[in-house]
């Protein structure tokens, strides 16, 4: 089945704990992408990448880090997650920029 | 940058009604989709509809790309269909942007 998926989908956690949110996809995309949505402000582009070893900053990049080793997986790094970072994150993948497919999503909340 | 319009931004329908959700753009957009964001928070592909009318059982689609708008058609609603329905298009090269979506109540 084709589909992407992120790991963890509930993460409850404290200021400045690093943490790792995985994404993975198994339909051979070459772009990925993280967003958050928050109340109010609808999704919003983290970061993204075109391909493996290529990425790029979206419209709210601060306190994320992101890599792309692998063409299927693009985690999502916090090094010194903050409160204001409490949000839901969805992954997404496409080929060629053409139709978008979403992970499940992933609810933080920083403390 | 390239604007994006949902209405209505809230609906409330009793189950069996029909309904038509609309988002305008801007300026032109490619690879125009809808999704439903459904209460758990998931975002449900719906529909790619770049251009044309597409059909999946009773949701319709119907995109008229030269006026920058397309139409989602949700007929005999259920409860089910109650959450966020979002469209998204792609500017010219650019990133995927969002509409602020329509919350659907579909009461029994």
């Amino acid at each position: 089945e084709a589909q992407v998926t992120q790991n963890p989908r509930y993460l409850i956690t404290v200021t400045g704990k690093k943490l790792t949110v995985t994404c993975s996809q198994n339909m051979n995309h070459e772009y990925m992408s993280w967003y958050r949505q928050d109340p109010g402000l609808g999704l919003r582009q983290i970061y993204y990448s075109m391909n493996v070893e290529v990425t790029d900053k979206g419209d709210v990049p601060e306190g994320y880090k992101v890599s792309r080793k692998e063409k299927r997986n693009f985690p999502l790094i916090l090094e010194s997650p903050s409160p204001n970072q409490t949000s839901l994150y969805f992954c997404a993948s496409s080929s060629s920029l053409t139709e978008q497919y979403f992970g499940p999503g992933t609810r933080l909340t920083v403390t | 940058g390239i604007q994006v319009e949902q209405s209505p931004p809230d609906l409330i329908l009793q189950e069996g009604a029909n309904s038509t959700l609309r988002c305008n753009f801007s300026d032109s957009v490619n690879n125009l989709q809808w999704f439903h964001q459904n209460p758990w928070g998931q975002l449900i592909n719906l529909f790619y509809i770049p251009s044309g009318t597409k059909q999946n059982g009773r949701l319709s689609a119907t995109t008229v790309a030269t006026e920058r708008y397309s139409l989602l058609y949700i007929s005999s609603s259920q409860t089910t269909d109650s959450g966020v329905y979002f469209c998204a298009g792609t500017p010219a090269g650019g990133k995927l942007i969002f509409g602020q979506g329509t919350e659907l109540s579909v009461k029994p």
